[in-house]
C-alpha cells in the first residue's frame, strides 16, 4: 500500500520569505500522480499544485513550485515570497494509475504553515 | 461552472441517531469520493463511486456506514447509530470522466460536513 509522509508538523516562516514543505512517499507503481492541497481555516481543499510522475520538469504555479525526486521518492513544495494568506495546513497526496480501485488519493498527516508579519 | 456541494455543512447528531450527508459533483463529472478526517489528522479515503456503481470501498468501516451514488441526485453518504467516534468532517470530491484529458486526474473538493456526535 502507498503511504505518504510528512515529516514537519509545523512550520514557520517570516512573511515575504521562501519555505520547503516536505514530503516523502513510498509506492512500488512507476506512473503516478503527486499533489498539495492546501487547506485554510475554513477548512475548504484546494489544490496548489500538481505533478505527473512521467514528466521530469518540476511543476510551477505563480509563487508555488515542486521539487520532485522521483528516485528518491520526495515531493518538496516551495513557496516564494510568502503571504499571509498562504496561512494553512499543507497536504501531500499521492495517487495511482487511473486503473479500478487506485482512484483514491492518499493523503499525509499535513503541515501546519504560518506566516510571520 | 459551480463547484462541488456539500450539504448540510454542519449537522449536529445524538448518538444512536442516523447521518445522511450530501454531495452534488461538478456538473460534468461522475465519479464521486468520499474522505474523512478526523480533528488533527489529514483526509482519509473513505469510498469511490461512479452512477450507480461503489467501485472501491476499501476504506468504508463495515459496519453502519454506507453510500450511494443514484442515477439522478446526490451522492449519499449514510450513517446510521452514530457514535462520538463518528465527529469528523467529512469531504465529497468528483473528477470528471475520460482518460489523459486536462485535470482529468484532480479531484475538485467540496467544503465538507462538520458531523458533531453528542
Amino acid at each position: 500500500a502507498q503511504t505518504v509522509t510528512q515529516s514537519q508538523p509545523e512550520m514557520s516562516v517570516q512573511e515575504a520569505e521562501t519555505v520547503t514543505l516536505s514530503c516523502t512517499y513510498d509506492t512500488s507503481e512507476s506512473d503516478y500522480y503527486l499533489f498539495w492541497y492546501k487547506q485554510p481555516p475554513s477548512r475548504q481543499m484546494i489544490l496548489v499544485i500538481r505533478q505527473e510522475a512521467y514528466k521530469q520538469q518540476n511543476a510551477t504555479e505563480n509563487r508555488f513550485s515542486v521539487n520532485f525526486q522521483k528516485a528518491a521518492k520526495s515531493f518538496s513544495l516551495k513557496i516564494s515570497d510568502s503571504q499571509l494568506g498562504d496561512a494553512a495546513m499543507y497536504f501531500c497526496a499521492y495517487r495511482g494509475l487511473i486503473i479500478q480501485g487506485a482512484q483514491k488519493l492518499v493523503f499525509g498527516q499535513g503541515t501546519r504553515l504560518t506566516i510571520n508579519p | 461552472n459551480a463547484g462541488v456541494m456539500q450539504n448540510p455543512r454542519h449537522l449536529v447528531r445524538r448518538r444512536g441517531q442516523e447521518a445522511r450527508l450530501r454531495c452534488s459533483p461538478m456538473k460534468g463529472h461522475s465519479h464521486v469520493y468520499w474522505y474523512r478526517q478526523l480533528p488533527e489528522e489529514g483526509l482519509k479515503f473513505m469510498v469511490y463511486l461512479q452512477k450507480e456503481n461503489i467501485i472501491d470501498e476499501s476504506g468504508m468501516p463495515k459496519e453502519r456506514f454506507s453510500a450511494e451514488f443514484p442515477k439522478e441526485g446526490p451522492s449519499i453518504l449514510r450513517i446510521q447509530q452514530v457514535v462520538r467516534g463518528d465527529s469528523a468532517a467529512y469531504f465529497c470530491a468528483s473528477s470528471p470522466t475520460g482518460f489523459r484529458l486536462a485535470g482529468v486526474y484532480t479531484q475538485y473538493f467540496g467544503p465538507g460536513t462538520r458531523l458533531t456526535v453528542l
